[in-house]
């Protein structure tokens, strides 16, 4: 499967815990995106990366959200000390800087904080 | 700031042709894509405009008018696979990141 790939799938935690999410891009894409979907919602954009460098993070929902991507290659998306309101889809797309630019999604990592 | 205005629901028969309508304030402008999302899926891209016009792919066209703000998507000949939501995002300048509508969800009745 050449596509972009996230990993885990389903996350259930416990308010006050952290996660992390691994999104693994399209081989050749250099840019990636970090986006969240809550329920009725279209994505939300979070932060993202044009290789290693992390061009916007000013959108990341609070400081218990960051990311990574520190070799160019898979980028890690983590929150700390978790809250019910995290809850929902977490979407990493990628895509090449040139063209249109069009964003290729993985299938989202979903996250249940209880 | 930025906004981005499609219906939330539609309801279209197998066989028909529907237009999903899309109203965009941004702050600048440089291309509308739509996307298509099953339920529990990916969004899926289908189209992108960044020149007044229409764009036709098989069965899904899209149109675009810049003055008017304004972008609508043409699905003929609609199929049951063909329920699901359909996001409009705009991409204000260069390449910075897509700004997404909130979706429109279709459904296909027979």
């Amino acid at each position: 499967d050449t596509g972009v790939s996230q990993d885990p799938r389903h996350k259930i935690t416990k308010r006050g815990q952290n996660v992390t999410f691994r999104c693994d891009p399209i081989s050749e894409h250099n840019r990636l995106y970090w986006y969240r979907q809550t329920l009725g919602q279209g994505p939300e954009f979070l932060t993202y990366f044009q290789n290693e460098a992390q061009l916007e993070k000013s959108r990341l929902l609070s400081d218990r959200f960051s990311a990574e991507r520190p070799k160019g290659s898979f980028s890690t998306l983590e929150i700390q000390r978790t809250e019910q309101g995290d809850s929902a889809m977490y979407l990493c797309a990628s895509s090449i800087s040139g063209g249109i630019n069009e964003q290729f999604f993985g299938p989202g990592t979903r996250l249940t904080v209880l | 700031g930025q906004n981005i205005d499609q219906p939330t629901e539609m309801t279209a028969t197998e066989g028909a042709i529907v237009q999903i309508n899309c109203t965009y304030q941004t702050s600048g402008f440089n291309g509308l894509f739509w996307y298509q999302q099953h339920a529990g899926e990916a969004p899926t891209f289908l189209s992108y405009n960044v020149l007044d016009g229409l764009e036709e792919k098989g069965r899904f066209s899209s149109f675009l008018s810049r003055s008017k703000g304004y972008s609508y998507l043409l699905l003929k000949e609609l199929q049951m696979k063909d329920s699901a939501s359909y996001l409009c995002a705009v991409r204000d300048a260069g390449n910075t990141p897509l700004v997404f509508g909130k979706g429109t969800r279709l459904s296909v009745i027979a």
